[in-house]
């Protein structure tokens, strides 16, 4: 496709539920990013996939977290058994490395919302 | 590890007024430099970025020059618009050899006619 694809756009899901977000990255990107936004406050790096390499799950913020990384493209967070502090707007870039400067191409993002 | 620190927000301008949101940051190694823009609805673009020591970034009126001596990535613009109200976000990467992007908190910009 022609930019980052996310989705859905929107998710509204009850506490203790498992959600998946899907993220369809630029096609030929080799890395890929996940990011968090709550409302009010800056972005969270969630997790950074790079080509073969083990993805940096550094920010992950607990392991009811895990993301997958299939074939080199889609990706797909996970968020198991839902809390409502995980609402916010989740973010997905990719970027075509090697290069210094390379810049990154961000989705739309998907809304979650725990209730 | 590498961090990013923006001045806190909202920045409150009327049109015309001249515009900087301070940008610092600490990295280990040598990083690239960037600002990104989010535009009200709209997803994250990349506004500017620069690669090397005394680099100007340049793009819609908006420029930044990457010092090393102070480690700073300041956004300037002469002449803000309406149309410039968004929230801007200061980011590095390449800090420590690898591309990861590090952002900062953001700073959102309200311009008033």
């Amino acid at each position: 496709g022609a930019g980052v694809s996310q989705s859905p756009s929107n998710k509204v899901t009850e506490k203790g539920k498992d959600v998946e977000l899907r993220c369809d990255p630029i096609s030929g990107h080799t890395a890929l990013y996940w990011y968090r936004q709550s409302l009010g406050q800056g972005l969270e790096f969630l997790i950074y996939f790079q080509g073969n390499s083990a993805p940096d799950k550094s920010g992950l913020p607990s392991d009811r977290f895990s993301a997958e990384r299939t074939g080199g493209s889609v990706s797909t967070l996970t968020i198991q058994r839902t809390q409502q502090e995980d609402s916010a707007v989740y973010l997905c870039a990719s970027s075509a490395q090697g290069a210094r400067g390379t810049e990154a191409f961000f989705g739309q993002g998907t809304r979650l919302t725990v209730v | 590890g590498d961090s990013v620190t923006q001045m806190e927000g909202p920045v409150t301008l009327s049109e015309e007024a001249f515009l900087t949101i301070n940008c610092t940051y600490t990295a280990t190694g040598y990083p690239s430099l960037f600002w990104y823009v989010q535009y009200p609805g709209e997803g994250l673009q990349l506004l500017l970025k620069a690669t090397k020591a005394d680099d100007k970034g340049s793009n819609k009126g908006f420029e930044a020059t990457y010092r090393k001596e102070t480690t700073s990535f300041h956004l300037e613009k002469g002449s803000v618009q309406v149309s410039d109200s968004a929230v801007y976000f200061c980011a590095l990467s390449g800090g420590t050899g690898f591309q990861k992007l590090v952002f900062g908190t953001g700073t959102r910009l309200l311009v008033s006619p």
